[in-house]
């Protein structure tokens, strides 16, 4: 069965300090993978995709096709990272077929 | 541009009544899709629709939920008769095109609350 697991359902960190939000997947095949984030009162929305290898407001996902995961980095956090962020694998490689884990809260302490 | 609209943003009924909730998506989107969030938990795709055919409602609950997007704009999704299972947050979404690997654009949803 298709899986895609968040161990931790809150991660809270200090200003500055670095982050890892971690997501491990079971798929077949080699599924594209997006991290989407809800912040306080505003929508869920688009973070970054793998394929696009791009940084997002300082963040990076690496995948580990070896690992199954696909977490997510960013080596400063700011107050202004607190969120839900959700993995999100597409079943289907076209990325309409996502798959939502069930979230990390980050939490940013000044 | 103008984001995903949904109404209502809340309802609250009693189980065994029924209720439907509207998406208008983003001009010109072509992909729109419903997803059920159950408190805790991460969006569940119910059903996806690439402009007024359905695409994917391999996991929407179809002896209660029903789903339609005429000519391929708007779409409402309905419960009937809910069950207090069905307490969640529904959420519509848009995509450009047939795939999404532009990401998808939500909606800020309709909370549901079933007594």
């Amino acid at each position: 069965a298709q899986r895609v697991t968040q161990p931790e359902k809150l991660l809270s960190v200090f200003k500055g300090a670095p982050v890892e939000l971690k997501c491990n997947y079971s798929y077949s095949g080699s599924p594209e993978l997006f991290w989407y984030v809800q912040y306080s009162r505003q929508r869920l929305q688009l973070l970054l995709r793998h394929i696009s290898r791009e940084s997002i407001k300082g963040f990076t996902a690496d995948l580990n096709k070896g690992e199954t995961s696909f977490h997510l980095k960013k080596p400063f956090a700011q107050e202004e990272d607190s969120a839900m962020y959700y993995c999100a694998p597409d079943r289907n490689n076209a990325g309409n077929m996502l798959t939502f884990g069930g979230g990390t809260r980050l939490m940013v302490k000044p | 541009e103008a984001g995903v609209a949904q109404s209502p943003r809340y309802k609250i009924i009693e189980k065994r009544q029924s209720v439907a909730f509207w998406c208008n998506p983003i001009s010109g989107h072509a992909t729109l899709y419903w997803y059920q969030q159950i408190l805790g938990q991460g969006p569940k795709l119910l059903i996806q629709f690439q402009n007024n055919g359905v695409v994917d409602d391999s996991q929407l609950p179809k002896d209660r939920f029903s789903a339609e997007r005429l000519k391929g704009v708007d779409s409402t999704l309905k419960i009937q008769p809910a069950k207090l299972e069905d307490s969640a947050v529904y959420l519509c979404a848009s995509s450009p095109g047939t795939s999404g690997g532009e990401g998808q654009y939500f909606g800020p949803g309709t909370r549901l609350l079933v007594l």
